[in-house]
């Protein structure tokens, strides 16, 4: 079946440096992603989120890059702080409401 | 505004027992999802309501799992009997529609 991000990497950052947390998807037809923050004993998150027509968008500290011809995503956190520790997954989906989750990766930022 | 609340945040059962989780949406939300997630997965949509209609429980367990929304509001998500690889957490998330989706803390079950 379609899968995005099957590993759970773990990525840590020195705190204020920037972050980039990768996502594979394979479902050429997915036309909305979304990256969400989950921290422990709690549920996900919305951080941002980009259409297929989009190759970039921006947020407050976060931009998230969309590659369709290689099918990836990545989520980048400026000036990385204690806060963002947490697994951060993707998810996509083609036109429904049914969202396919990544397996995640674990941002530590170490002080 | 009060998010997405579940109960209860934890539950450990033995084997064969039953077990329930209760969801109350984000009000004025008529879409809920229920979802199942394994450690370090992400998660997997078990049902989705519109309103009070399941239209999509293809990753329901029928034959374990049932769930309700009977007024179009609050959810229950039953398991019985519960087996050992049922141990995971079950998140609920609303939304307006096809709308940004809220997610519980969720309830963390332990099947023992």
């Amino acid at each position: 079946g379609e899968s995005v991000g099957l590993h759970l990497p773990t990525l840590s950052v020195q705190e204020g440096d920037n972050s980039i947390i990768n996502c594979a998807y394979s479902n050429s037809a997915s036309d909305y992603f979304i990256w969400y923050k989950q921290e422990s004993g709690k549920g996900p998150q919305f951080i941002i989120d980009i259409r297929s027509n989009m190759d970039k968008r921006q947020g407050q500290r976060v931009t998230v890059l969309l590659n369709k011809t290689v099918k990836h995503l990545s989520l980048q956190i400026a000036a990385t702080q204690p806060g963002d520790s947490a697994v951060y997954f993707c998810a996509e989906t083609s036109g429904t409401y049914k969202y396919i989750f990544g397996t995640g990766t674990r941002l530590k930022v170490l002080a | 505004e009060a998010g997405v609340v579940q109960s209860p945040r934890y539950k450990i059962i033995e084997k064969k027992q039953p077990v329930a989780f209760w969801c109350n949406p984000i009000s004025g939300h008529n879409t809920l999802y229920w979802y199942l997630q394994n450690l370090g997965q992400g998660p997997e949509l078990l049902i989705r309501y519109e309103n009070e209609e399941a239209v999509d429980d293809s990753q329901l367990p029928k034959d374990r799992f049932s769930a309700e929304r009977l007024k179009g509001v609050d959810s229950t998500l039953k398991i019985q009997p519960a087996e050992l690889g049922d141990s995971a957490v079950y998140l609920c998330a609303s939304s307006i529609g096809r709308q940004q989706q809220f997610f519980g803390p969720g309830t963390r079950l332990t099947v023992l």
